[in-house]
């Protein structure tokens, strides 16, 4: 199967601070990524979609001046969280969908563990 | 989207077989029912998707009927290994591939010795 990769896999940042996640699709080409959170003991949150080219859309209630999203390429998507604060502390997942072969399957990233003292 | 309605939690032990059925009334002629399964701190991993009648495959069947306004995940033979939290999405339709699955709560499965 398809393969997502991200780092860093955990981060300890200061409050303040910037983060940037990097999600990377290893053997194919992804026009569209999706980058997701999870807090403890809840599912994932949709927070954007990135789209290569151009500017990413995201859900309603995430910030896009605090969480930018840069889609550099057909393998690269980064999530940077600027001016991070401890509520911003999270498991942050990234995906990409394989279009082609019947139904599109989304393959997703280990995620990355962000925390914010 | 489709809204998806499993149950919060099962419990089950090593070598029984285990159903997690779930609703989602609202689904689309073109959406496909695919379930994943997540271990804590890891991202989640695709299990097995269908469209109708019975999918197989090497972890799973998926049992889905004719008014796919539900769908069963059944896990034969669990092992500790199968402690994890699955979700039932629905949405992996043939499109673009630019709109994202939507999670729901998902079912935490515990497998006891």
């Amino acid at each position: 199967g398809a393969v997502v990769s991200q780092h860093p896999s955990w981060v300890i940042c200061k409050s303040g601070t910037s983060v940037k996640i990097e999600c990377r699709s290893l053997d194919f080409q992804a026009t569209t990524m999706f980058w997701y959170r999870q807090f403890p003991k809840q599912s994932l949150m949709l927070m954007a979609t990135s789209n290569e080219g151009s500017k990413a859309t995201y859900e309603q209630g995430v910030e896009k001046d605090k969480f930018l999203i840069n889609h550099a390429s057909l393998t690269l998507s980064t999530l940077t969280v600027t001016s991070a604060h401890p509520e911003d502390s999270s498991f942050y997942i990234c995906s990409a969908r394989v279009v082609g072969q019947g139904a599109s399957e989304q393959y997703f990233g280990p995620g990355t563990r962000l925390t914010v003292t | 989207l489709a809204k998806t309605t499993q149950p919060i939690s099962m419990d089950s032990y090593e070598g029984q077989e285990v159903n997690i059925t779930c609703s989602h009334n609202n689904i689309a002629t073109n959406d496909y029912i695919t379930w994943y399964q997540q271990f804590p701190s890891q991202g989640p991993r695709f299990i097995i998707q269908g469209y109708k009648t019975k999918v197989t495959n090497e972890v799973a069947s998926l049992f889905i009927p004719a008014d796919r306004k539900s769908s069963t995940l059944s896990l034969p033979r669990v092992s500790l290994s199968d402690t994890a939290v699955y979700y039932c999405l629905v949405g992996a339709s043939m499109d673009t591939g630019r709109r994202a699955l939507t999670f729901g709560s998902g079912t935490r499965l515990q497998v006891q010795p």
